[in-house]
């Protein structure tokens, strides 16, 4: 099947700094990436939906300034958590799809687990 | 609003023991609903999924879910669990084309 890589898989920052997350779809090209948040004992909470070469469709609540996504190319979103607080701390994981509706075509990467001290 | 519940947030059963793990939903339309299985390190992986049809839906893995209009559910079973089983697993509904999750339910496998 489709594989989706994420880079890194842990990472740990200070408390002010900016940590940009990667998504790569390995063997297909996705028209649409997600971001979604994981929050221990609970479901994942969708962020936002990128399309390739157009701008973030962010949920409501999630700020925007703060998790800046890019989706520059067919098999590459980028999240960048900026100014990194220690309540974003959390699992991020990030889904692509190779567009048309059909959830089986919405592949998981292995997520990236965020530590801000 | 759309929602999915899962109420028990960790099962533990015995290996070669059945399995049926609770899900109900909230939606105003017929729903598409899914399972999704993730383990430590490894992405989430479809299980199944029931758009329309036969409510009896086969999945990977010897899995199965039934999709019970009148219960608003969709339990997933498995008649003879395996250690390899034991991970998180997730509901699901879609609106849209998005995917709105349960909370999860651990499953535990006894020796």
């Amino acid at each position: 099947g489709a594989v989706v890589s994420q880079h890194p898989s842990r990472v740990i920052c200070k408390s002010g700094t900016s940590v940009k997350i990667e998504c790569r779809s390995l063997d297909f090209q996705a028209t649409t990436m997600f971001w979604y948040r994981q929050f221990p004992k609970k479901s994942l909470m969708l962020m936002a939906t990128s399309n390739e070469g157009s701008k973030a469709t962010y949920e409501q609540g999630v700020e925007k300034d703060k998790f800046l996504i890019n989706h520059a190319s067919l098999t590459l979103s980028t999240l960048t958590v900026t100014s990194a607080h220690p309540e974003d701390s959390s699992f991020y994981i990030c889904s692509a799809t190779t567009g048309g509706w059909g959830v089986d075509e919405q592949f998981f990467g292995p997520g990236t687990r965020l530590t801000v001290l | 609003a759309q929602s999915v519940t899962q109420p028990d947030i960790h099962i533990t059963v015995s290996e070669g023991a059945s399995l049926e793990l609770r899900c109900n939903y909230s939606y105003g339309a017929t729903p598409y609903l899914f399972w999704y299985v993730q383990s430590p390190g490894q992405g989430l992986q479809l299980l199944l999924k029931y758009f329309s049809g036969d409510t009896l839906v086969q999945g990977i893995k010897g899995f199965e879910a039934e999709f019970k209009r009148s219960q608003s559910s969709f339990n997933l079973r498995k008649p003879s669990v395996h250690w390899s089983d034991a991970a998180e697993y997730f509901c699901a509904v879609s609106r849209d084309d998005k995917i709105i999750f349960g909370k999860g339910t651990r499953l535990h496998i006894l020796p």
